[in-house]
């Protein structure tokens, strides 16, 4: 079965600093993986995914993301992090034949000025 | 930019109470997912309709929740009666093929 995990809670960085948000899935075979965003309140926004390929994706808002299989991580990193990129991260697993994705518990980014 | 319309978008109802939530995909999108996110956690699906065909509902606590999409377009979630654990985000997300979802702002449910 698939299952998704981060492992941070909840990250704290300053305005300008670089962030890296971590995800380890869990899969018998080449899955896929995506990363959403959500705003207090609001909906999910599909931020990056990958399906196979090139295993660095990029993705909008200046963010991308590595597919390391040997490491079954799909981590999310930005350069330069913005005081507006404060919200709630998810990293989530599709897999072939599955109908639906799984969805880890989430990252809260506090951006600080 | 088209999105998936959701209403209402705060719900507040009492316990053993019915309450329905409303759901508008982006046209042209077959495929509607319904998820629940308790606070704290990521999304899980509650029920999945290819068209008006339901294809998952494996996780839909069926003795009070249903679900429908008649014409294949927009749809309904119900619960009946409600329970305070339902106190939750509900989501609703549409996609044109079978991985890239696109999501609603969701309806907040708080049961008293």
């Amino acid at each position: 079965a698939q299952s998704v995990t981060q492992p941070d809670i909840h990250i704290t960085v300053s305005e300008g600093a670089s962030l890296e948000l971590r995800c380890n899935y869990s899969y018998g075979a080449t899955p896929y993986l995506f990363w959403y965003v959500q705003s207090p309140g609001q909906g999910l926004q599909l931020l990056l995914k990958y399906f196979s390929g090139d295993t660095l994706v990029q993705g909008i808002k200046g963010f991308e993301a590595e597919f390391k299989r040997s490491q079954s991580s799909f981590n999310l990193r930005k350069p330069s992090v913005h005081w507006s990129d404060a919200a709630e991260y998810f990293c989530a697993v599709g897999a072939t034949g599955a109908n639906n994705l799984f969805f880890g518990t989430g990252t809260r980014l506090t951006v600080i000025p | 930019e088209a999105e998936v319309a959701q209403s209402p978008r705060y719900k507040i109802t009492e316990k053993s109470q019915a309450v329905a939530f409303w759901c508008d995909p982006i046209s042209g999108h077959a495929t509607l997912y319904w998820y629940r996110q308790i606070l704290g956690q990521g999304p899980e699906l509650l029920v999945q309709f290819q068209d008006e065909s339901v294809v998952d509902d494996s996780q839909l606590p069926k003795d009070r929740f249903s679900a429908e999409r008649l014409k294949g377009v927009d749809s309904t979630l119900k619960i009946q009666p409600a329970e305070l654990g339902d106190s939750a985000m509900y989501l609703c997300a549409s996609s044109l093929d079978r991985y890239e979802q696109y999501f609603g702002p969701g309806t907040r449910l708080t049961v008293t």
